[in-house]
Order: structure tokens, then C-alpha cells, then sequence
């Protein structure tokens, strides 16, 4: 399967548990970006990554969340003491390195908070 | 803050029928626009891309676009049942970011 990976597909934390989405990319992109939806809500911009570099975090909250995009291995998109506001299906995106490519998405991360 | 207008709907048309979907938004310095589909619990999945002022063929999908008016649509001819589903316009707004804004879907349903 040549398209964007993520998993898990689903993941129950409880309350104050970490969690950690993985993503990667379409085989040939560089670039990977993680939305979050909300349930009834469109998709909310999160991070913008290139491979070690976070080039636009503008969407993150300030706290608890973090990501990166390592030299080898998938990005992460990671929860710190997860709440139940968290609860939310969270996709991670690829393009390739040129400007104003199609992002193309992942299967997605159902994150479900008790 | 740069937006994404897009009528909830929802929008209701008959097999066969033409489906019209509209966009409108906020930045002129945006430089190209999306369209995506979303079944119901399932990920986004890129319709049609367009860069440039007109129209955009693609079987039975045409993308539109007017920078002037800060508008893009998206047709859907021929409707088929398979077509029900939330279609999201989503725009790169440029700024040295390649992130997408987002409108909120306009959820589509086509009766047989």
C-alpha cells in the first residue's frame, strides 16, 4: 500500500494518559501535516512537517501537544494527559516537496478519551 | 483570520441530476483550491485540485474558480447515489505555510 499509513486506527486512552499517533507518508513525499476533526466540525489545520523540522505549528494547542517528523522513522503526533476534549478523529496528510501540491490523507486516528 | 465559507446543506438532488457545490473565501493571497469528498466516518479523498481562474474538467467533476469574487465551485453532472457524501472546500492560503483551511462541508445526498 503506497498511500499514507496511520495507526493506530482507533486508541482508548483514560483520562491523563498519553497518547501517540503515527503517520507515514505517501512513498515519494516529504512533506506531513495532521488535522484534527472534531465530531460535527470540519477539519482543523494542526502541524505542518518536513523531515526534522516543524515549519508551521500555528494550529497546536499550546500545551500537552506535541509533534515531529524524524530523519527515519513516522511522524508522531503526541497527547500529554489526554482530556476528554481531545476526543477526536485526527488525519494525517502528505504532499509531495513542491509548493501547492494535493495533500493526499491517511485512514485516520479515532482517539476516544474515558 | 482567513475563512472558508461553504451552505451546510444539506443538498438534496435527484439521480441524474446536476450537483452544484459552492465556496467562498476570505484571503486574496490564496493560491489553489481543493476539493475534497468524505463519506460518513471515513477520511477526505481528493476530488479535483484547481490553480487558475476557469473551469476544470474531470469526468463528471468540474471545478470553478473567480480570484475577482474569491469563489470556486464544484459540479457534479450525471449525480449518482455513490455521490452522497460531505464534499470539503479547502484552500492553500500561502504564506510560506502549505497548510489548508478548511470549510465546514456541504453534505450532499443524491435519491435514486
Amino acid at each position: 500500500n503506497a498511500g499514507v499509513m496511520q495507526n493506530p486506527r482507533h486508541l482508548v486512552r483514560r483520562r491523563g494518559q498519553e497518547a501517540r499517533l503515527r503517520c507515514s507518508p505517501m512513498k515519494g513525499h516529504s512533506h506531513v501535516y495532521w488535522y484534527r476533526q472534531l465530531p460535527e466540525e470540519g477539519l482543523k489545520f494542526m502541524v505542518y512537517l518536513q523531515k526534522e523540522n516543524i515549519i508551521d505549528e500555528s494550529g497546536m494547542p499550546k500545551e500537552r501537544f506535541s509533534a515531529e517528523f524524524p530523519k527515519e522513522g513516522p511522524s508522531i503526533l503526541r497527547i500529554q494527559q489526554v482530556v476528554r476534549g481531545d476526543s477526536a478523529a485526527y488525519f494525517c496528510a502528505s504532499s509531495p516537496e513542491f509548493s501547492n501540491q494535493p495533500q493526499h490523507f491517511g485512514d485516520g486516528t479515532r482517539l476516544s478519551i474515558l | 483570520q482567513k475563512e472558508v465559507e461553504q451552505n451546510s446543506g444539506p443538498l438534496s438532488v435527484p439521480e441524474g441530476a446536476i450537483a452544484s457545490l459552492n465556496c467562498t473565501y476570505s484571503d486574496r493571497g490564496s493560491q489553489s483550491f481543493f476539493w475534497y469528498r468524505q463519506y460518513s466516518g471515513k477520511s477526505p479523498e481528493l476530488i479535483m485540485f484547481i490553480y487558475s481562474n476557469g473551469d476544470k474538467e474531470d469526468g463528471r467533476f468540474t471545478a470553478q474558480l473567480n480570484k475577482a469574487s474569491q469563489y470556486v465551485s464544484l459540479l457534479i453532472r450525471d449525480s449518482q447515489p455513490s455521490d452522497s457524501a460531505t464534499y470539503l472546500c479547502a484552500v492553500n492560503v500561502g504564506g510560506g505555510s502549505e497548510k489548508l483551511v478548511f470549510g465546514k462541508g456541504t453534505k450532499l445526498t443524491v435519491n435514486p
